[in-house]
């Protein structure tokens, strides 16, 4: 069965620090496809990246980065230069192959808060 | 207009009530979810549709009913609930119902059972 862990459950920076959230996932599948979400207060998951198993090239979008390692399946983001606007919960989620949606498995999430 | 809508966002109802929770999407999407997000719990799934046809069903109890009339709409009905049944109830939907498609959510509707 597949699995995600967040092991850090809650995290304070100060703006402008750099934060790394880690995500560590289990599957016995070779296709599968991992996201990243974001839910602020408002309480809505804002979708922020998706990957799928043959992929391992990291990514970059502005203060926003991923790293990708199918050897210690990991797949950990990074905030650089933080802002107060990042204080939310994230989640890292798996999904297996054709599996009609129904084994989207989220990790239990990862509450940051951004302190000015 | 946000692609998924939620109504409504808070509701509080008595262990004897019936309600019911409303989902609505603007994306032309054929599948459509929904998840339990309690205090303590990782997001659960509850029910997925797929082009109007129920796919999963999580082990949901039966207090739970979901309907979706159509692709763009998704109930979930209520009745007899227990006060452990509150909780965040989000709704979401995506292209299609396959591993590779992003789901989109809305933001929830905050149920309290007293």
């Amino acid at each position: 069965a597949q699995k995600v862990t967040q092991a850090q459950t809650e995290i304070s920076v100060v703006e402008k620090e750099d934060v790394t959230l880690d995500c560590v996932y289990e599957t016995r599948d070779t296709t599968y496809y991992l996201f990243w979400y974001k839910q602020p207060p408002s309480g809505e998951l804002v979708f922020l990246i998706r990957r799928n198993s043959f992929d391992e090239q990291n990514e970059i979008s502005g203060r926003y980065s991923w790293n990708f390692q199918k050897s210690t399946s990991s797949f950990n983001f990074t905030i650089t230069a933080s802002q107060v606007v990042d204080s939310a919960v994230y989640f890292c989620a798996l999904s297996e192959g054709d599996n009609y949606g129904q084994n989207f498995v989220f990790g239990p999430g990862t509450r940051l808060s951004v302190l000015p | 207009e946000t692609g998924v809508t939620q109504t409504p966002r808070h509701l509080v109802m008595g262990m004897t009530n019936k309600k019911s929770l409303k989902c609505e999407q603007h994306l032309g999407h054929n599948a459509m979810y929904w998840y339990k997000q309690s205090a303590k719990k990782p997001l659960e799934l509850m029910f997925v549709y797929s082009l109007e046809e129920r796919v999963e069903n999580n082990s949901v109890p039966s207090r739970f009913s979901p309907e979706c009339p159509n692709s763009s709409h998704l109930f979930l009905h209520l009745h007899t609930l227990q006060p452990e049944d509150s909780a965040l109830y989000l709704c979401a939907s995506s292209q299609d119902s396959g591993g590779w498609y992003i789901q989109y959510f809305g933001a929830g509707t905050r149920l309290s059972v007293l």
